[in-house]
Formats: structure tokens, sequence, C-alpha cells
């Protein structure tokens, strides 16, 4: 049984950056069949994309527009985890931050859900 | 970046309803569409992928259709489990995108 495990600070100032580390257990980070991702939600629930990197030979990571300039996503094979850094936090990025899985169809990549889901961490930019 | 637009925003149901969501994508996305539950404070649950495929585990009362641009989510007989929230997302094209949620309230 495949589980994520999110830890990481809640409460960040302003233009500190935000770590998150999400560690997987049952599966291997490296799989070539799943990508891992950082989703994070807000307060009215809306579900909003960060990005994800999965390997393919070799590694490669994609982003949302709307963060691409202060985000990184890191996967770290040696613990099996992969890890969110969202640097210059602002109020704005105060809410829920999740890891996810993406498994992917061996018939066709775009053929992906994501099937488990961390436990999600409440993150607060506050002075 | 394909938008995804559910509808209702909300319902209320009874116990034993059978209740329809329906979700449109601002382009033909293909099948390519899963349909998640979210229950307060826990992560969302994966229940239809590629439009139509139930997830295991997830009880058969719940199904998928559509094609295209749209989609719907249907739950034959609704249970007392099954108040939650629904959204769908798109598996097209990067950026994934979701709906902006369902809510399924008691009546």
């Amino acid at each position: 049984q495949v589980q994520l495990q999110q830890s990481g600070p809640g409460l960040l100032k302003p233009s500190q950056t935000l770590s998150l580390t999400c560690a997987i257990s049952g599966d291997s980070v490296s799989s070539k069949s799943a990508a891992w991702n950082w989703i994070r939600q807000s307060p009215s629930g809306g579900l909003e994309w960060l990005g994800r990197t999965y390997y393919r030979s070799k590694w490669y990571s994609d982003y949302a527009v709307s963060v691409q300039s202060r985000i990184t996503i890191n996967p770290d094979t040696s613990k099996n985890q992969f890890s969110l850094y969202l640097n210059s936090v602002t109020p704005e990025d105060t809410t829920v931050y999740y890891c996810a899985r993406e498994l992917v169809s061996t018939t066709s990549m775009q053929e992906c859900a994501f099937d488990v889901w961390g436990q999600g961490t409440m993150v607060t930019v506050s002075s | 970046d394909i938008q995804m637009t559910q509808s209702p925003s909300s319902l209320s149901a009874s116990v034993g309803d059978r209740v329809t969501i329906t979700c449109r994508a601002s382009q033909s996305i293909s099948s390519y569409l899963n349909w998640y539950q979210q229950k307060p404070g826990k992560a969302p649950k994966l229940l239809i992928y590629a439009a139509s495929s139930l997830q295991s585990g997830v009880p058969s009362r719940f199904s998928g259709s559509g094609s295209g641009t749209d989609f719907a989510l249907t739950v034959t007989s609704l249970q007392p489990e099954d108040f939650a929230t629904y959204y769908c997302q798109q598996s097209y094209s990067t950026p994934w995108t979701f709906g902006q949620g369902t809510k399924v309230e008691i009546k």
C-alpha cells in the first residue's frame, strides 16, 4: 500500500522560503509509471496544481506558470522522497498544501490520475 | 490552460436519491477526466479515472460518463457517507486543472 507522509513547518514570515517534504512508502520516487506532484487548496476549496517531478530515464519537472519563478520540486532518491520549495512567500501563499502521486497508464501518459495523497499541511504566512 | 466548470456548485439531496454532477472542459479533452471526493479536513480521494473507470475499492453506485468537453458523475443511490464535495480534473495537458467543486449536502 502506497503512502505519502508530509512534513515541514506550518508558519512562515513573508519573503521566507516554504519547504515541504513528502516521504514515499510502498513505491519509488524513480518509478517510471508515476509522477510526484504538489497541489494546494485555497480556503474557498479551489484546488491548484503547483508542479511535479518524474523520472523517465532522466529527471523532469513541470511547474504552473503562476508560481514558475518561485518554485522548485526536487526528488531525493537516497531517502525516497520529494520536496517543494517556494521562495518569497506572501500571505497569499497561506493555504493547505498536498503532495500526491500521479499514477500513469502504461499505454498513455495522458491517462493519469492522483491516486494517493499526503495528509495535507496547513501553511500560514504572517509577519 | 484548460478551464473546468462544474455544475451545480452545490446541491441538496436525500439518502437514496440519484445525483448527477456535470463538468465541462473549455476544449476537448477526449476521455482524460478524473473525479475526486473530498470530505472536510481530508485529502481528495480518487473515484473515477479516464472518464468512466472506477477506481479500485470505490462502490459501484458511483459512475462516470462523457467524452470531449462534457462529462458527468452519477451516484445512483446516495448514502450518508457520500455527502462531500466532488471535483473533476483534466489530465489532457499540463497544467492539470480542477473544477471548482460541487458540494453535496443533506436535504
